[in-house]
């Protein structure tokens, strides 16, 4: 079965110094990956996804398919990047379940 | 527009009670998923429908648990005889057919069995 792994449970960074997030996953196949980002108070919301190789607030991954990865990074973080993220994944690039990680919890120190 | 909305936000009940969640997704989207979070813990699949259909029901984690969804709109989650490892945040989510896996996600329900 699929799996997706975040190493950190618990992140802190200085405001201005670059952000990375681990993600890996284990899948024979070709999956979907995602960010999802939950701020406080607010729902879970999609960041970023892989096959749209973009960048938003900052923020890109990059998928590695050797080393089963997709770490989330920005080269400056800003307090207003303090939030749960979670890296998920689907078996399917369409109406498919996600399988999520335990999340990272970030904290931007000013 | 309107996003997802779930409730109540909050339940407490006691054990052995059912209990009824209720999903209300964005207009027009036709897949609907629920997840459950439990405390420290990622987000567990239970069960997506296509429409009123289930064709995935694989994360449903005894038959306590069951769902259904009417007029491809309102689903809802019951969960009979609770116990106490039920207590979670139970989350919905909905997507469009056909377009990307974007999945936007209602405020959850959280629920705490006494």
């Amino acid at each position: 079965a699929q799996r997706v792994t975040q190493p950190e449970k618990l992140l802190s960074v200085f405001k201005g110094a670059p952000v990375e997030l681990k993600c890996n996953y284990s899948y024979s196949g070709s999956p979907e990956l995602f960010w999802y980002v939950q701020y406080s108070r607010q729902r879970l919301q999609l960041l970023l996804r892989h096959i749209s190789r973009e960048s938003i607030k900052g923020f890109t991954a990059d998928l590695n398919k050797g080393e089963t990865s997709f770490h989330l990074k920005k080269p400056f973080a800003q307090e207003e990047d303090s939030a749960m993220y979670y890296c998920a994944l689907s078996l399917n690039f369409g109406n498919e379940k996600l399988t999520f990680g335990t999340g990272t919890r970030l904290t931007i120190i000013p | 527009g309107a996003g997802v909305s779930q409730s109540p936000s909050n339940k407490v009940t006691e054990k052995g009670k059912d209990v009824e969640l209720r999903c209300d997704p964005i207009s027009g989207h036709t897949a609907l998923y629920w997840y459950r979070q439990r405390l420290g813990q990622g987000l567990e699949f239970l069960i997506y429908f296509q429409g009123n259909s289930a064709p995935d029901k694989s994360g449903l984690p005894s038959d306590r648990f069951s769902a259904e969804r009417t007029g491809e709109s309102v689903s809802t989650l019951t969960i009979q005889r609770t116990q106490q490892e039920d207590s979670a945040v139970y989350l919905c989510a909905s997507s469009s057919l056909g377009g990307p896996n974007t999945q936007y996600f209602g405020p959850g329900t959280r629920l705490t069995v006494l």
